[in-house]
């Protein structure tokens, strides 16, 4: 069983363009979550999607937003990127919503900003 | 979600058993206790999760204390790999909410 993937791995824009991340769930997994870990610090919410709609969001200004597409993927775009947006945004998906149901997370995607 | 509080860095020998512990006196009945590690810039990786009885799987075990207030995560034979950052997260809806961990350092 394939795991949660994200795409690209790494992406490099500059500061002001837009950037667009990509999360495919585990096979079978509705809600999906992206986290942001800057260099050296500590995993942040980002959002929380599930059925398609978004549930929860973090401390983040609304330039960063998201979807999720009916077959459970989900984007995650940055729009007027800043510097300190260069870091790595994980995503992570669970089968059914529940605290004893297990939440798994990709490898991440990098994102510089220079 | 309670609050977890972890030592912040701990050192093993490879081979020797990795004790890490996790301080979550204000949990409540219905919140478990998730285990995850990240090895440096991969995404974090789920290792074993309980409620009140310990567990264990093929990555560790879970000692949960009967008051529930404490927990203990046991890597039984250390490797140079499981060098990494461990969260103790408690969960009670359907977030996980990362502190700082502990950084285990797994010396040859």
């Amino acid at each position: 069983e394939a795991g949660v993937t994200q795409s690209p791995t790494h992406l490099i824009k500059t500061r002001g363009q837009q950037a667009t991340l990509r999360c495919s769930p585990i096979s079978g997994h509705t809600s999906v979550y992206w986290y942001q870990q800057a260099l050296g610090l500590g995993l942040q919410f980002l959002l929380w999607y599930d059925e398609g709609e978004e549930r929860n969001r973090g401390n983040f200004p609304p330039r960063f937003s998201g979807r999720q597409f009916p077959n459970y993927s989900s984007e995650l775009n940055v729009n007027a990127l800043e510097l300190e947006d260069s870091a790595l945004y994980l995503c992570a998906s669970i089968r059914e919503l529940g605290t004893g149901n297990t939440i798994y997370f990709g490898e991440g995607s990098w994102l510089t900003v220079v | 979600d309670a609050k977890t509080t972890q030592p912040p860095s701990m050192d093993c020998a490879e081979g020797r058993a990795a004790n890490l512990p996790c301080n979550h006196s204000t949990i409540s009945g219905n919140e478990y206790v998730y285990w995850y590690r990240q090895i440096h810039s991969q995404g974090p990786q789920y290792i074993i999760h309980g409620l009140k009885n310990n567990e264990t799987n093929e990555m560790a075990s879970l000692i949960i204390t009967e008051d529930r207030k404490s927990s203990t995560l046991i890597l039984p034979h250390a490797t140079l790999r499981d060098t990494a950052v461990y969260y103790c997260i408690v969960r009670a809806g359907n977030m996980l909410t990362f502190g700082g961990g502990t950084r285990l350092m797994v010396k040859p």
